[in-house]
């Protein structure tokens, strides 16, 4: 069965700092693998997602994120922090076969100036 | 105006009320989902259909049914709610069409369901 572990539950950064959020996934076949944030009192956003291809995958805000099939990861990071990223992030993998996503427990990200 | 509706937005009941969730979508996607959300375990999948006739379980189905009325309506009920299904549930959509190509899902706000 596929998994998605979300190391550190909660991540603190200042503003203009690098921003890290880890994401490791367990699947017999390669997946694809997807980042959603969930800013407060809201629904998901997809951030990014990588299917084929090129494996370093851009996304919105300034968000990019690197399949490594050696690693079974995909990082999600952001050279620059902003106080509007401070959100929830999640990491989810969806079967070949079918949209079906698999969630990470999320990682919650703040934002100091 | 959203894409993807979700009523009541919150909702307060006690144990043993049925309770409704609805979900209604303008995308035209044909695939729906019912999510729950719990602080420190992520969203997991309670029921989706990737059409009218066709309704499946997910990982965390019981002690909830569906309805899909309409290509763009799904509703999840709690027949007797007890407290521990007070969660954020959050309906999505996905079109078809990119089914098995890495399809988007689309997320409604989300209802914030307690339980007492």
């Amino acid at each position: 069965a596929q998994s998605v572990t979300q190391l550190g539950s909660h991540v603190s950064v200042s503003e203009g700092a690098l921003v890290l959020l880890r994401c490791n996934y367990s699947s017999s076949v390669p997946p694809y693998l997807f980042w959603y944030v969930q800013y407060p009192n809201q629904g998901l956003q997809l951030l990014l997602k990588y299917t084929t291809g090129a494996t370093l995958v851009k996304g919105i805000n300034g968000f990019e994120a690197e399949f490594k099939k050696s690693e079974t990861s995909f990082h999600l990071t952001k050279p620059s922090a902003h106080m509007s990223d401070a959100a929830e992030y999640f990491c989810a993998v969806s079967e070949r076969n079918t949209d079906k996503l698999i969630f990470g427990t999320g990682t919650r990200l703040q934002v100091f100036p | 105006d959203a894409d993807v509706t979700q009523t009541p937005r919150n909702r307060i009941t006690k144990t043993g009320k049925r309770i409704m969730l609805e979900c209604s979508q303008t995308k035209g996607h044909d695939r729906m989902y019912w999510y729950r959300q719990d602080p420190g375990l992520g969203l997991r999948l309670i029921y989706y259909s990737f059409d009218v006739k066709d309704i499946n379980k997910g990982e965390i189905s019981d002690g909830y049914s569906v309805s899909r009325q309409a290509q763009a309506k799904f509703s999840l009920s709690l027949e007797s709610a007890i407290p521990n299904q007070t969660a954020l549930y959050f309906c999505a959509t996905s079109d078809v069409g990119l089914a098995g190509a890495g399809g988007e899902q689309f997320f409604g706000p989300g209802t914030r369901l307690t339980v007492l």
